[in-house]
């Protein structure tokens, strides 16, 4: 598709089970980014993938976070054991790199933790 | 500390004003900065975004301005129309760290 790509879109999940977050970056964008978004509040860095490089996950909140990215373009985020305060939007976001290059968000996935 | 923040979270206009949305930023290496639009319920959608080297830069409806001297950074709407109704985010960005730092938000909303 011609824009980054997130499903599922929203998600209700009861405490304590795991999710998966899938994105599809813009094809030909090597660097891919989640970011966190709870109410009302300003974006929140969780992790970084830039081609073959290792990512930086400096950001994810918890061991209960990880993030993979399969053969360059597809990347999956996973929340385990998963708490209320993990609900919020997850953003994935592409670039063709990240040196000065904009970077183009989806639409984000919901995640509404019960 | 590396920070972005906003003067105003909310701002209202009529519409057909001229909006100005206004960000400070702290991080004096801060070498590229971004402005996005956020409608409810959507993800953050690429407005216009500026380089240290530029003071200015138009774009359609649209102005970015950029001084270094104060960290500050402006985003102009021309003849603001309900459809810009929506949360402005910036961004910064300093050289060869990747990572955008963003704001929490100004709330705009356009009366008819």
């Amino acid at each position: 598709g011609a824009g980054v790509s997130q499903s599922p879109s929203n998600k209700v999940t009861e405490k304590g089970k795991d999710v998966e977050l899938r994105c599809d970056p813009i094809s030909g964008h090597t660097a891919l980014y989640w970011y966190r978004q709870s109410l009302g509040q300003g974006l929140e860095f969780l992790i970084y993938f830039q081609g073959n490089s290792a990512p930086d996950k400096s950001g994810l909140p918890s061991d209960r976070f990880s993030a993979e990215r399969t053969g360059g373009s597809v990347s999956t985020l996973t929340i385990q054991r998963t708490q209320q305060e993990d609900s919020a939007v997850y953003l994935c976001a592409s670039s063709l790199e990240f040196s000065g290059n904009t970077i183009y968000f989806g639409e984000g996935s919901w995640l509404t933790v019960v | 500390g590396e920070s972005v923040g906003l003067h105003l979270p909310t701002l209202s206009v009529q519409e057909g004003d001229n909006s100005i949305i206004n960000c400070a930023y702290s991080n004096s290496a801060s070498d590229y900065f971004i402005w996005y639009k956020q409608e409810s319920g959507k993800g953050p959608q690429f407005i216009i975004d500026i380089r240290s080297n530029m003071d200015k830069r138009q774009g359609q409806r649209v102005t970015v301005l950029l001084n270094k001297t104060v960290k500050h950074l402006s985003l102009q709407i021309a003849a603001t129309q309900p459809g810009d109704s929506a949360v402005y985010f910036c961004a910064d960005r300093a050289g060869s760290n990747y990572k955008l730092t963003f704001g929490k938000g100004t709330l705009l909303t356009v009366n008819p």
